[in-house]
């Protein structure tokens, strides 16, 4: 399996300022991670795909200036949200795929952001 | 494009009652189909795969094709099975990446 450890477990960020999060593989070397997006009792929305050394692929609807993504490393991927709303508070989950035998994903245990 | 429908956001059983937690697909090609569950204030794991016809946790999940459909069973809940469930499937395309249907709680009550 894989290990996912995301950094910090929660923010509190005024209007306006940006937050980055931070995701990391610990046993796993991870060429895409993924980026959720998670709202109070509801289901896990993809946002994008982090690509080492390249481009994130942003899934449809997602505002790719708003959420930057980062993946320098194969065990580092950064989400940062720019300018923050209250409307982007929410919990923000990523996740690294195995593939090996069985297809299985692993997930962070998430980032509470609120903006405020 | 591929979708995953859980109807019911929340399945309240009492204790030692059957539990069926729906999930219908749809899917260009075959699917393989997984159940994750979210304990309280735990990472989201995963239960079992369709593609290993497994039994995890006394909880087991057949793939209907006809139905398009992935319910997941168990025959006599318990207490510690309260959690949310989600119904996922990869991309279509990109199996790495997960879309997961919009979750059903399940209260199993003493």
């Amino acid at each position: 399996g894989a290990v996912v450890s995301q950094h910090p477990s929660w923010v509190i960020c005024k209007s306006g300022t940006s937050v980055k999060i931070e995701c990391r593989s610990l046993d796993f070397q991870a060429t895409t991670m993924f980026w959720y997006r998670q709202f109070p009792k509801q289901s896990l929305m993809l946002m994008a795909t982090s690509n080492e050394g390249s481009k994130a692929t942003y899934e449809q609807g997602v505002e790719k200036d708003k959420f930057l993504i980062n993946h320098a490393s194969l065990t580092l991927s950064t989400l940062t949200v720019t300018s923050a709303h209250p409307e982007d508070s929410s919990f923000y989950i990523c996740s690294v795929t195995w593939t090996g035998l069985d297809t299985e994903a692993f997930f962070g245990q998430g980032t509470r952001l609120t903006v405020v | 494009a591929q979708r995953v429908t859980q109807p019911e956001k929340l399945l309240s059983v009492f204790k030692g009652a059957p539990v069926e937690l729906k999930c219908n697909y749809s899917y260009s090609g075959s699917p393989e189909l997984f159940w994750y569950v979210q304990y309280s204030r735990q990472r989201l794991q995963l239960l079992l795969r369709h593609i290993s016809r497994e039994s995890i946790k006394g909880f087991t999940a057949d793939l209907n094709k006809g139905e398009t459909s992935f319910h997941l069973k168990k025959p006599f809940a318990q207490e510690e099975d309260s959690a949310m469930y989600y119904c996922a499937l990869p991309g279509w395309g990109n199996f790495n990446k997960f879309y997961f249907g919009s979750g059903t709680k399940l209260n199993v009550k003493p």
